[in-house]
């Protein structure tokens, strides 16, 4: 069975939609993160949560809210979807304390590829 | 502004031949640099990594290089293999205190290995 997993892993909706992507994990990892993926700009960090009480923006937040349900759910939400966010969508999870190594590795989902009409 | 960047969004090599992924940064806060390589439908899976005291890594066919003075690290698959072929992502972190182990990725690099 996948670590992380993430529902929908397709899904093509109508600009003005409420989206919710949603992700899970069984790694026992307290650190979740949310990329998109655009051609030829990479990965880009979304939100991203260190424990259950903890949400931080990152690089491009704008248009996008996150729930942290518990430890092993992090769902992003799309409140008014637009057709420029079109793209591949990553969850991560990564260790922390004893067992975090020093590179911040992280471990993703296999993606949810939205399309927005 | 782009912190890590990949200039070539395309690599073809023949089968057998070396590989050479080049990754560039800006930043001087990251001390860690890690390689990802993505199938097309999966999400990107960890392939190696190096840390800033170090300027060279190795594992099995992949090396990892890095010239902290260039701000430069390039990944060596040798011999390649037509399963390499894949999109690579550089991706460089900074010390817990500094970004809170966030990584930053570049644009990636399509790599295509040719029987």
């Amino acid at each position: 069975d996948a670590d992380v997993t993430q529902t929908p892993r397709n899904r093509i909706t109508k600009t003005g939609k409420r989206i919710m992507l949603e992700c899970s994990q069984t790694k026992g990892h307290d650190r979740m993160y949310w990329y998109r993926q655009d051609p030829g700009l990479g990965l880009r960090l979304i939100y991203y949560s260190f424990d259950v009480k903890d949400i931080n923006k990152g690089e491009i937040s704008d248009g996008y809210s996150v729930s942290r349900q518990a430890q092993a759910k992090f769902s992003l939400s799309l409140e008014s979807a637009i057709p420029n966010q079109t793209a591949l969508y990553f969850c991560a999870t990564s260790a922390t304390g004893r067992d975090r190594g020093p590179y911040n590795e992280q471990f993703f989902g296999p993606g949810t590829r939205l399309t927005v009409l | 502004d782009q912190q890590v960047k990949q200039n070539s969004p395309s690599l073809s090599v023949q089968e057998g031949r070396i590989s050479i992924l080049n990754c560039d940064y800006t930043n001087s806060m990251f001390d860690y640099f890690l390689w990802y390589k993505k199938y097309p439908a999966e999400g990107p899976t960890f392939l190696i990594s190096i840390s800033s005291i170090k300027d060279k890594n190795e594992d099995g066919r992949f090396t990892v290089f890095l010239n902290k003075s260039a701000k430069h690290l390039s990944l060596h698959i040798v011999p390649s293999q037509p399963g390499d072929s894949a999109v690579y992502f550089c991706a460089a972190s900074g010390f817990e205190e500094t970004s809170g182990s966030r990584l930053t990725f570049g644009e990636g690099t399509q790599l295509t290995v040719n029987p």
